[in-house]
């Protein structure tokens, strides 16, 4: 069964620090797909990035930037010279995918309240 | 655009009164998917549908039913609320292939008394 495993469940950092947000994930399958979600104080569900099993090159993307290891089963998500918008709850999250259908098994990790500090 | 909407985005209910969440996507997705999110626990799937006519269950499907006669229309029903399904309801879509992430509607909370 999959899982996925976000074990710091609150961060607080003062503003201008870098923060990583750890994500580990369990899955039997060899295809699958990792996402980060954003979700701020508003409440609505914004998706970060997408990265497929195969591709474990990291990506940088303005002030953010994931590293995904398959050795250690790990897809983090890190924050350089944070600011108060970054205030959100993060989630990461697994999918695995049945090929040939559009039957879909997303699972989400428990997600990460992050407090950026002014 | 108006991307994924739900309505209502608050409701209240009593033990045992009916509703039906709306949800309805304008990108043409075939893939539409139903999720409750609860304090500590992520969002957990309640049931999904793959196309027209076509729907499965979920995780956490009892206590729930879902019809698919339009690829926009995807609606979540409660035939008789519980104040177990208390909770932030999001409905989601996406493309079947290629594959790509889920766009999720802004949300509806609610509350059973």
């Amino acid at each position: 069964a999959q899982k996925v495993t976000q074990a710091q469940t609150e961060i607080s950092v003062v503003e201008k620090e870098d923060v990583t947000l750890d994500c580990v994930y369990e899955t039997r399958d060899t295809t699958y797909y990792l996402f980060w979600y954003k979700q701020p104080p508003s409440g609505e569900l914004v998706f970060l990035i997408r990265r497929n099993s195969f591709d474990e090159q990291n990506e940088i993307s303005g002030r953010y930037s994931w590293n995904f290891q398959k050795s250690t089963s790990s897809f983090n998500f890190t924050i350089t010279a944070s600011q108060v918008v970054d205030s959100a709850v993060y989630f990461c999250a697994l999918s695995e995918r049945q090929h040939n259908s559009g039957n879909e098994k997303l699972t989400f990790g428990t997600g990460t309240r992050l407090t950026i500090i002014p | 655009n108006a991307g994924v909407t739900q309505t209502p985005k608050f409701q209240v209910l009593k033990t045992g009164q009916s509703m039906t969440l709306q949800c309805a996507q304008d990108m043409n997705h075939e893939y539409m998917s139903w999720y409750r999110q609860d304090p500590g626990m992520g969002l957990r799937l309640i049931h999904y549908s793959v196309g027209a006519g076509i729907t499965d269950q979920g995780e956490v499907p009892n206590g729930y039913n879902v019809s698919r006669s339009t690829t926009e229309d995807f609606p979540l029903r409660l035939l008789s609320a519980a104040p177990s399904q208390t909770s932030v309801y999001f409905c989601a879509s996406r493309r079947l292939a290629p594959y790509n992430e889920q766009f999720f509607g802004p949300g509806t909370r609610l509350t059973v008394l």
